[in-house]
């Protein structure tokens, strides 16, 4: 069973370009997190999504940032207009329905997405 | 979500055992304790996680106190791979996003 998987690993964008980061949950899970790590700070929260439905965007910028996660295909994290503070490590992860793992509650997460912004 | 408090820190020699803790003394009755490290920027790990006993997997041990307001991670035998950032995080169980703290850098030596 794989993992979750993250794409690109490395993203170089110039300032006012377009970054979109990819996330494959694992199989079976239904939910999925992003998170954001700017260097030589912890993991900060953006943004839940369920199949089809954005359930807390709560830790999203306001503006540039969305995300989606359709039925079908991966999670897709989007920032426009990239400015130099956006780079960061954008790490993804997924869980299984509450309620329904035996550990529950637990998130796995993908090896994130490292993205330099010139 | 209940706040967590860790030494910023830790050192431990190879081979010795490794005594995480972690306070949680605004936790509430529904709140499970979760543990994760990060090794050098990759992606945080899932370690082991309890809400009132003592849990223990093939990673480590988790010790939470009587009253759930601290709680320890060992690492019976530490090598130089578990050098990583170590994060408690308080939280319940269903759907919500994990609330992560600066953690504590444990760094074994060999």
């Amino acid at each position: 069973n794989a993992g979750v998987m993250q794409n690109p690993r490395h993203l170089v964008r110039r300032r006012g370009q377009e970054a979109r980061l990819r996330c494959s949950p694992m199989k079976g899970h239904s939910h999925v997190y992003w998170y954001r790590q700017l260097p030589e700070e912890g993991l900060k929260f953006m943004v839940y999504l369920q199949k089809e439905n954005i359930i807390d965007e709560s830790g999203m910028p306001k503006e540039r940032f969305s995300a989606e996660f359709p039925k079908e295909g991966p999670s897709i994290l989007r920032i426009q207009q990239v400015v130099r503070g956006d780079s960061a490590a954008y790490f993804c992860a997924s869980s299984p329905q509450p309620g329904t793992s035996g550990r529950a509650g637990e998130q796995f997460f993908g090896p994130g997405t490292r993205l330099t912004v010139l | 979500d209940a706040k967590t408090t860790q030494p910023t820190s830790m050192d431990c020699a190879e081979g010795r055992a490794a005594n995480l803790p972690c306070n949680h003394s605004t936790i509430s009755g529904n709140e499970y304790v979760y543990w994760y490290r990060q090794i050098h920027s990759q992606g945080p790990q899932y370690i082991i996680h309890g809400l009132k006993n003592n849990e223990t997997n093939e990673m480590a041990s988790l010790i939470i106190t009587e009253d759930r307001k601290s709680s320890t991670l060992i690492l019976p035998h530490a090598t130089l791979r578990d050098t990583a950032v170590y994060y408690c995080i308080v939280r319940s169980n269903y759907g919500q996003n994990f609330v992560f703290g600066p953690g504590t850098r444990l760094s074994v030596l060999p």
